[in-house]
């Protein structure tokens, strides 16, 4: 199956900084990335997708940046508020013929104002 | 549109007892995915459900069961409780299947506690 690996677990920010969180994985074949967000208590949203003929896309102050070469996509958070703070899920996946889903493991993004 | 609801959300068992835990999705979601989560393991794929067929699972045993129903709501079973199976239990649906780029929507989770 699918080895996902996500850094770092957990990032410390000052309010206006950026932040920038890694997931590596393993399947050549994977063809869909996405990014959760998960405030404590509450349930994981979508927050921002690439798919794999894409090599960044932006939506306001978050971006995802994919190398699909080196096997690895990126979220990037400018101008942190203490708002993002939360856990943060990649989930890799492809298309047809996959059997499993396999998430990161999180990371904790604090943002101190 | 009301999202997706989970029922019950809270739920206390001993070990040895079943469970069984149910997810309405958005309506006219067909894709009903259900997923563990714990500390120390993340948040793992149990399975996913589509047109009252499971699609596909995750490496749970087969303790873990689950339904579809016509309309599209979900129930998932837990058998013969064990203290490791306390979790939160988070189902997510989506408008197709999880291989066709859909969306998941999550709903609030079930907190099951076995003691």
């Amino acid at each position: 199956g699918e080895n996902v690996e996500q850094h770092p677990s957990t990032l410390s920010v000052q309010e206006g900084d950026s932040a920038v969180i890694k997931c590596t994985y393993s399947d050549s074949a994977s063809n869909y990335f996405p990014w959760y967000k998960q405030e404590l208590g509450k349930r994981p949203q979508l927050i921002i997708d690439i798919r794999s003929n894409v090599g960044e896309k932006k939506d306001q102050r978050i971006a995802v940046t994919l190398n699909k070469t080196a096997k690895h996509f990126s979220l990037h958070i400018t101008e942190t508020q203490p708002e993002d703070s939360a856990v943060y899920f990649c989930a890799p996946r492809k298309g047809e013929g996959y059997s499993t889903l396999t998430f990161g493991k999180g990371t904790m993004l604090l943002v101190s104002p | 549109k009301a999202g997706v609801t989970q029922t019950p959300r809270y739920l206390i068992k001993t070990r040895g007892q079943q469970v069984t835990l149910s997810c309405s999705p958005i309506s006219g979601h067909r894709s009903v995915s259900w997923y563990q989560q714990t500390p120390g393991q993340g948040l793992q794929f149990l399975f996913e459900y589509f047109s009252e067929t499971q699609r596909n699972k995750g490496n749970f045993p087969g303790r873990f069961s689950g339904r579809q129903f016509s309309n599209s709501r979900s129930e998932m079973n837990v058998s013969t409780l064990e203290l490791g199976d306390s979790a939160l239990y988070l189902c997510a649906s989506s408008l197709g299947r999880l291989s066709s780029y859909n969306e998941q929507f999550f709903g609030p989770g079930t907190r099951l506690t076995v003691l």
